[in-house]
């Protein structure tokens, strides 16, 4: 089946820096890409739409700013946590439709620990 | 807006068979997705229900009621391994089938 990565799995930072966490399809081509975020024993939320080409569209509350996000090619969409601060400290994970897919193809990737000190 | 409410946590034991419900609430409506996600992980797809009645897939069912904004995942013979929480999730709407509103989930227990 299709798969997705994330780079890294994990990433332990000080408050104040930028994380860069990289969400790659490996074996099909995606023009859209979601990032969610899930806390501790919560669900996941959707946080941004990555949208090859164009900006990307952020959720209500989500800062764009903070949450910088480059869909560079169609098999790549990168986030970037700016400033991170204790609570950004959260699980991320990218998912990927394939282009041209219904609605029920849908793969995730395996995630990402950010722990901001 | 939409609305999905899980039981939080459910135990069950090794052989046996569980229930998983889902109610939900939305403004409109274009299937209903079950996820299974192990602690740290990501989630893994199980089914996606369109049309109301039973899907049958291996060990694991799902059903629809559309009238009664109802869902269930059935899980029969249960295993260890299948200690994990269990994710319903609707399609945004309006906002476009691959976005996904999920419910906080319901974290089960598979005790010997």
């Amino acid at each position: 089946g299709a798969v997705v990565s994330q780079h890294p799995s994990w990433v332990i930072c000080k408050s104040g820096t930028s994380v860069k966490i990289e969400c790659r399809s490996l074996d099909f081509q995606a023009t859209t890409m979601f990032w969610y975020r899930q806390f501790p024993k919560q669900s996941l939320m959707l946080m941004a739409t990555s949208n090859e080409g164009s900006k990307a569209t952020y959720e209500q509350g989500v800062e764009k700013d903070k949450f910088l996000i480059n869909h560079a090619s169609l098999t790549l969409s990168t986030l970037t946590v700016t400033s991170a601060h204790p609570e950004d400290s959260s699980f991320y994970i990218c998912s990927a439709p394939p282009s041209g897919t219904s609605t029920d193809t849908q793969y995730f990737g395996p995630g990402t620990r950010l722990t901001v000190l | 807006g939409q609305n999905i409410d899980q039981p939080t946590e459910m135990t069950a034991t090794e052989g046996a068979i569980v229930q998983i419900n889902c109610t939900y609430q939305t403004s409109g409506f274009n299937g209903l997705f079950w996820y299974q996600q192990h602690a740290g992980e990501a989630p893994t797809f199980l089914s996606y229900n369109v049309l109301d009645g039973l899907e049958e897939k291996g060990r694991f069912s799902s059903f629809l009621s559309r009238s009664k904004g109802y869902s269930y995942l059935l899980l029969k013979e249960l295993q260890m391994k299948d200690s994990a929480s269990y994710l319903c999730a609707v399609p945004r709407i309006p906002g476009g089938g691959n976005k996904l509103t999920f419910g906080t989930g319901t974290q089960l227990k598979v005790e010997l």
